[in-house]
């Protein structure tokens, strides 16, 4: 298994550009969510997914669309960057086990984006 | 009142010691906790997670979780300078959907 793979690795986007960052997963999981992180600091949940078809806001979701059409894929789409866009992207996957419980998100490599 | 919420830190630790993270959180979160490690300019790995009351060890890692005091820690026993890092905590929230809300992380140096 491959895991979580995004793609690129780095991009440098101009204001008012737009790109897609793209994560694909190959576990079968239906939750998969969309982080990004500034320099030092935490995780921020932009968009998550619970399966293909379904998606919902998280803290800070200004800015950015999602769609989730298949299980394996969730792309983050920025329509016009800003320079309040620089920052880490990462995307994750889990599958749930129960109400009560959360099985352990895996995390892909991460999207560095860089806005001027 | 945030989610999750932890000392930023930096805390310092010599190599050896026991370093100890905490966590608080909201009561509107449920009752799943996970301690990530993340590396600097790398992506965040679970070391440990923990459902119930009490205290849960791997290795030189041990979790504790008290739910009446809404609080999970991690303690680092003899530490090492590999343990330098970001510590992420992060909890299971039961909303409309299922999702997990990380705090700010706490970062550790271990020093030589």
């Amino acid at each position: 298994n491959a895991g979580v793979t995004q793609t690129p690795k780095f991009r440098i986007l101009k204001i008012g550009q737009s790109m897609t960052l793209q994560c694909t997963q190959d576990m079968n999981h239906n939750y998969m969510y969309w982080y990004r992180q500034d320099p030092g600091m935490g995780l921020k949940l932009i968009y998550y997914s619970v399966g293909a078809g379904i998606t919902d806001k998280g803290e800070v979701p200004n800015g950015y669309n999602v769609s989730r059409s298949t299980t394996e894929d969730f792309p983050l789409r920025l329509e016009l960057a800003a320079p309040s866009q620089t920052s880490v992207y990462f995307c994750a996957s889990n599958s749930a086990l129960s109400d009560m419980y959360q099985e352990t998100q895996y995390f892909g490599p991460g999207t560095r984006l860089l806005v001027l | 009142q945030k989610e999750v919420e932890q000392n930023s830190g930096p805390l310092s630790v010599p190599e050896g010691a026991i370093a100890s993270l905490n966590c608080t959180y909201s009561d509107r979160v449920s009752q799943s906790f996970f301690w990530y490690r993340q590396y600097s300019g790398k992506s965040p790995e679970l070391i440990m997670s923990i459902y119930s009351n009490g205290d849960k060890e791997d290795g030189r890692f041990t979790a504790q979780l008290n739910k009446a005091s809404q609080y999970v820690s991690l303690l680092i026993r003899d530490s090492q300078p590999s343990d330098s890092a970001t510590y992420l905590c992060a909890a299971f929230m039961k909303t409309s959907y299922d999702k997990v809300i990380f705090g700010p992380g706490t970062s550790l140096s271990v020093i030589p």
